[in-house]
């Protein structure tokens, strides 16, 4: 069936170090990618986007990478701070129906 | 910023009982959704609607039913309440521009 999954449910990093999440997809008719953070207690917050028709997109630390060859979304938080300890979602939004499919999440330590 | 508000971060309720979640949004958008959150299964979308009176199934709409009256509500309503629904709830809602908004979440218990 079609699905959005994560490769690593659980990611330790130190701080300082650079951290990088992936995500598979395997839906090739969708057109958006969203990556979401979400701290405990909270809802997701939207962290970075990218559409199909790029590779590439960059943001404040984060970079998101789309290699849609291999149906594959990466996101990499340079110098990885305490605050980005969280669980990281990826999303795609099938346009036509204006709905998201998410993964199952990562959850990223940060070690001091 | 947008904000959407859901009206209980903590809920308790007996099996059996009708439960009513509240959603609230301040920005006058027409699409809004209700995801259920669980571990190991990420979010995954119970209902959702375009405008005032409409809405569609989402993913696992089964046990759920919704209700917008208004556009700034979306309510998410729990017919009788079993224990496989208990699970962390959340609301967004999506324009153009500003993709998704989140809620903080409702986590439901049912006893």
């Amino acid at each position: 069936g079609e699905s959005v999954g994560l490769h690593l449910p659980t990611l330790s990093v130190q701080e300082g170090d650079n951290s990088i999440i992936n995500c598979a997809y395997s839906n090739s008719a969708s057109d958006y990618f969203i990556w979401y953070k979400q701290e405990s207690g909270k809802g997701p917050q939207f962290i970075i986007d990218i559409r199909s028709n790029m590779d590439k997109r960059q943001g404040q630390r984060v970079t998101v990478l789309l290699n849609k060859t291999v149906k594959h979304l990466s996101l990499q938080i340079a110098a990885t701070q305490p605050g980005d300890s969280a669980v990281y979602f990826c999303a795609e939004n099938r346009g036509a129906t204006n709905k998201l499919i998410f993964g199952t999440g990562t959850l990223l330590a940060v070690q001091p | 910023d947008v904000k959407v508000t859901q009206s209980s971060r903590y809920l308790v309720k007996r099996t059996g009982e009708k439960v009513f979640l509240e959603c609230v949004q301040d920005m006058d958008h027409e699409n809004m959704f209700w995801y259920r959150q669980d571990p190991g299964l990420g979010l995954r979308l119970i209902y959702f609607s375009y405008d005032v009176k409409m809405k569609e199934k989402g993913d696992i709409p089964e046990g759920y039913s919704v209700s917008r009256e208004k556009k700034e509500r979306f309510s998410l309503i729990l017919e009788s309440a079993s224990t496989n629904q208990t699970s962390m709830y959340l609301c967004a809602t999506k324009t153009e521009r500003y993709g998704y908004t989140f809620g903080s979440g409702t986590r439901l218990t049912v006893v």
